[in-house]
């Protein structure tokens, strides 16, 4: 029922940029795309959303293209701290209200 | 701080009992959800209520509970019905009506039926 897809595993070397990419070719919109990361055994943590433009902040960067089927979330130097699984959600309208619906996500191992 | 608590960290039940794990925040937000996550899955989303005495059900909605009585809380019980109940569970928070916020998770509280 997920309406992203994200690759399941991923690697990245200390230091260097991860890029996770994201496909959500049936969004709407008006719908913003979400991530959230989830380090072991903890509540997943919310990193950036964004609707149509880059957006950035001070823990990732954002870049969705311009027909908003897809999208990518760049850590510009990857510790091994940002080991984690990342989870890219939009939205699903159901029963009134809109739940947010978490794929299995990617996980991210940062080698050292 | 504002945020979302739940409690307990760690929950050990028997079979057959019922068991209700806390959730409380102090964000002001409208919206409350359950999720369960098993090992190596992602979040499946149990109960959600948007406004207080007003809640819906998820995707496995099956064996658990709910109540909103007060904004702030919204427990879940996990009843002797659930067959499978050991796995992590979320509590998460969100601003009704709008889609520029996401959401704000608790810490979760991990149940394991012995």
């Amino acid at each position: 029922d997920a309406k992203t897809t994200q690759p399941t595993s991923m690697d990245c070397a200390e230091g260097r940029a991860a890029n996770l990419p994201c496909n959500h070719s049936t969004i709407s919109g008006n719908e913003y795309v979400y991530w959230y990361r989830q380090i072991h055994s903890q509540g997943p943590q919310y990193i950036i959303h964004g609707l149509k433009n880059n957006e950035t902040n001070e823990m990732a960067s954002l870049i969705i293209t311009e027909d908003r089927k897809s999208s990518t979330l760049i850590l510009p130097h990857a510790t091994l701290r940002d080991t984690a699984v990342y989870y890219c959600i939009v939205r699903v309208l159901g029963s009134g209200t809109y739940k947010y619906i978490f794929g299995t996500g990617t996980r991210l191992k940062v080698l050292a | 701080d504002g945020g979302i608590t739940q409690s307990p960290k760690y929950l050990f039940r028997k079979e057959g009992q019922n068991v209700t794990l806390s959730c409380e925040q102090n964000l002001n937000h409208d919206a409350m959800y359950w999720y369960r996550q098993d090992p190596g899955q992602g979040l499946r989303l149990i109960y959600y209520s948007q406004i207080v005495n007003d809640f819906q059900k998820g995707d496995i909605a099956e064996g658990y509970s709910v109540s909103r009585e007060k904004k702030e809380s919204f427990p879940l019980t996990v009843t002797s019905a659930q067959k499978n109940p050991t796995a992590f569970y979320l509590c998460a928070s969100s601003i009704e009506g709008t889609d520029s916020y996401g959401y704000t998770f608790g810490s979760g509280t991990r149940l394991t039926v012995v």
